[in-house]
């Protein structure tokens, strides 16, 4: 099992980015996948899940602003962040769910919101 | 939400020695299918977290068997024997009970 993030640098506030999750050695399409981040020194922090049939929840932080999505047929997922805030300045993993919980994690892409 | 509170903030171990970490639900995490839901995650210096312990008491694949973890519906134990230098990093608990997800503060292992 692979997970690569990619898509993140420095943006300024109110701006949009879009990270993407590459996934390999796995079916992809049969995991539900989440987001979650990290800020610096901070502990972790859910922020977004997505199905295997693409049913999307949010935390409250975040909903309305951010967006889950995925590519089945390129072994994908993304999560655009829109209206990006100071706050949400973190280090961004995609993980795998599974029932054995978030089995496996990406390395992480770092997120920086600031003028 | 649930919130999971974990004791110490951190600990300090010679190496062979044991370890235990505290983590406290404010709700049961007993699911209507009776699986405990509670989560232990390792957090390595400068690397991603690892899966440890899964449903509260199973060990995740790969991981030795000085790892063990127990706990009744809301309060829960994991306990490290003959600590090595490789389980140093940050101990977070985790559930996936309901949404949204959440973790615990982190406990912080550092070896004398």
């Amino acid at each position: 099992v692979q997970l690569v993030e990619s898509g993140g640098g420095l943006v300024q506030p109110g701006k949009s980015l879009k990270l993407s999750c590459s996934a390999s050695g796995f079916t992809f399409s049969t995991y539900g996948m989440h987001w979650i981040r990290q800020a610096p020194g901070k502990g972790l922090e859910w922020v977004a899940y997505i199905s295997s049939t693409s049913g999307t929840v949010y935390a409250d932080a975040v909903k309305g602003r951010f967006i889950i999505s995925r590519d089945n047929g390129k072994n994908t997922l993304y999560l655009q962040l829109n209206s990006l805030k100071a706050e949400d300045t973190a280090i961004y993993y995609c993980a795998r769910s599974s029932t054995e919980g978030i089995d496996y994690w990406g390395q992480g892409v770092m997120v920086t919101v600031s003028s | 939400d649930i919130v999971l509170t974990q004791a110490p903030l951190s600990v300090s171990v010679t190496p062979g020695e044991s370890a235990s970490i505290s983590c406290r639900s404010s709700k049961s995490l007993l699911s209507s299918k009776g699986i405990t839901s509670l989560y232990w995650y390792l957090q390595r210096p400068g690397k991603s977290p690892q899966l440890l312990i899964y449903q509260m008491s199973n060990l995740a694949s790969g991981v030795p068997d000085r790892f063990s973890s127990s706990g009744s519906e809301t309060d829960f134990t994991l306990k490290i024997s003959k600590v090595e230098t490789e389980d140093v990093g940050v101990y977070y608990c985790g559930h996936r009970l309901e949404y949204p997800r959440t973790f615990g503060g982190g406990t912080k292992l550092e070896l004398k």
